[in-house]
């Protein structure tokens, strides 16, 4: 059964305090994992998707890497503005048909001016 | 461009009351879905929809019904509303049925069943 667990559940920063969050998963082989931000009351908006191991992606304060267990999302030098919680999630090569995304309980990260 | 649109935004049922959570895309998404957000346990997969006509169950199905007529529309239906259903939905879509394609989520409607 694919899995994905987060961690640490919350991260209170300082603005400009660099710091990792953490996305460990368990999947019979992987499509992609995918990394979404979640601001209060709305819908998860996509950051980045990776493919295989070593591969990373950035996006302005964000960088994301993968290896063959786990990603990392690693903000560099962190504003308030990007208090949010950040969710990972898998999609399983071998389901035939559909996108089923098995998602983590995510990481609630807040950043104090 | 809407993308996503769900209503309504905030719902509060009594327990065996019936409703229907609305979803609409306009970007021409094949696959869409319904997710449930619990704190502490994620997003998980109550239906999703590979195109029209077409529905099949995700993770946690038992009490909801869905159906797609069009390919704009995937309405979620409570049968008989239960407390243990209080959550947030998410309707998600995405351009195609196969390969890593990212989902588009609405903004979610909070349900309450009292």
């Amino acid at each position: 059964e694919d899995q994905v667990t987060q961690s640490p559940e919350a991260l209170r920063l300082q603005e400009g305090e660099s710091s990792s969050l953490n996305c460990s998963y368990t999947v019979s082989g992987l499509r992609g994992l995918f990394w979404y931000r979640q601001d209060p009351g709305k819908g998860p908006e996509f950051l980045f998707t990776l493919y295989s191991a070593g591969e990373e992606k950035e996006k302005e304060r964000l960088k994301a890497t993968l290896t063959k267990k786990e990603s990392f999302l690693h903000i560099t030098a962190p504003k308030p503005e990007d208090s949010a919680t950040y969710l990972c999630a898998v999609q399983d090569l071998y389901f035939q048909g559909a996108q089923k995304l098995v998602f983590g309980q995510g990481t609630r990260l807040t950043i104090n001016p | 461009n809407a993308g996503v649109t769900q209503t309504p935004k905030f719902q509060v049922l009594k327990t065996g009351q019936s409703m229907t959570l609305q979803c609409a895309q306009d970007m021409n998404h094949e696959y869409m879905s319904w997710y449930r957000q619990d704190p502490g346990m994620g997003l998980r997969l109550i239906h999703y929809s590979v195109g029209a006509g077409i529905t099949d169950q995700g993770e946690v199905p038992n009490g909801y019904n869905v159906s797609r007529s069009t390919t704009e529309d995937f309405p979620l239906r409570l049968l008989s509303a239960a407390p243990s259903q209080t959550s947030v939905y998410f309707c998600a879509s995405s351009p195609d049925r196969g390969g890593a394609n990212v989902l588009t989520f609405g903004a979610g409607s909070r349900l309450t069943v009292l």
